[in-house]
């Protein structure tokens, strides 16, 4: 079965400095993974996605991730940290065995310090 | 761009009582689904459909709860009888049969008092 795990519950940086949050996933093949984002009282919103093309993956405003399968990893970083990116953030991995249905990770909450 | 559209955003209900939350797929979508988000927790696959039947279900949708597309546009989720822990933001999403164009809607706000 398909899961994934963020390692940090919350994450706290200063505005300016870089991000990561980090996450593992545990596949039995190649899966495809995402990063969502929710603002407070807001819907999920797609920053990013890998579907096994290339493992250096772009998104909206600023973020990326990469996919490394020899650590199993697809850790989500910005080099520099706005106020609006404080927001709880979601990995999530597709469990392409069913109906294409989504496993979230517990998420990480951003804290972005003045 | 296409968009999920839920209403209503907000419900409060009695516990007990029946509530339907609805949903406006992306109409060449094929799959369909139900997520939910306890407060403060993570959010949790409900229920899939596909081609007019339920193709997975968490241990979650017990018998509690029933999915249906009336119709060639709405996709609904009913709970029967509503309990306290039933209180969640419900999500619907929809994709065309392919992870690439998975889309949420905005959610809806369940409040059982």
């Amino acid at each position: 079965a398909q899961s994934v795990t963020q390692l940090d519950s919350h994450v706290s940086v200063s505005e300016g400095t870089p991000v990561l949050l980090r996450c593992n996933y545990s596949s039995s093949y190649s899966p495809s993974l995402f990063w969502y984002v929710q603002h407070p009282n807001k819907g999920l919103q797609l920053l990013l996605k890998y579907t096994s093309a290339a493992t250096l993956v772009k998104g909206i405003n600023g973020f990326e991730a990469e996919f490394k399968k020899s650590e199993t990893s697809f850790h989500l970083t910005k080099p520099s940290a706005h106020m609006s990116d404080a927001a709880e953030y979601f990995c999530v991995v597709s469990d392409l065995d069913s109906s294409y249905k989504l496993i979230f990770g517990s998420g990480t909450r951003l804290l972005v310090r003045p | 761009e296409p968009e999920v559209t839920q209403t209503p955003s907000h419900q409060v209900t009695q516990m007990g009582q029946e509530v339907i939350l609805r949903c406006v797929p992306i109409s060449n979508h094929l799959y369909f689904y139900w997520y939910r988000q306890i407060l403060g927790q993570k959010v949790e696959f409900l229920v899939s459909f596909y081609n007019n039947e339920i193709s997975e279900k968490s241990e979650i949708f017990d018998d509690q709860f029933s999915v249906e597309r009336p119709d060639g546009s709405n996709f609904t989720l009913k709970i029967r009888s509503t309990k306290l822990e039933d209180s969640a933001m419900y999500f619907c999403a929809s994709n065309p049969g392919t992870v690439n164009g998975y889309t949420f809607g905005s959610g809806t706000r369940l409040t059982v008092v």
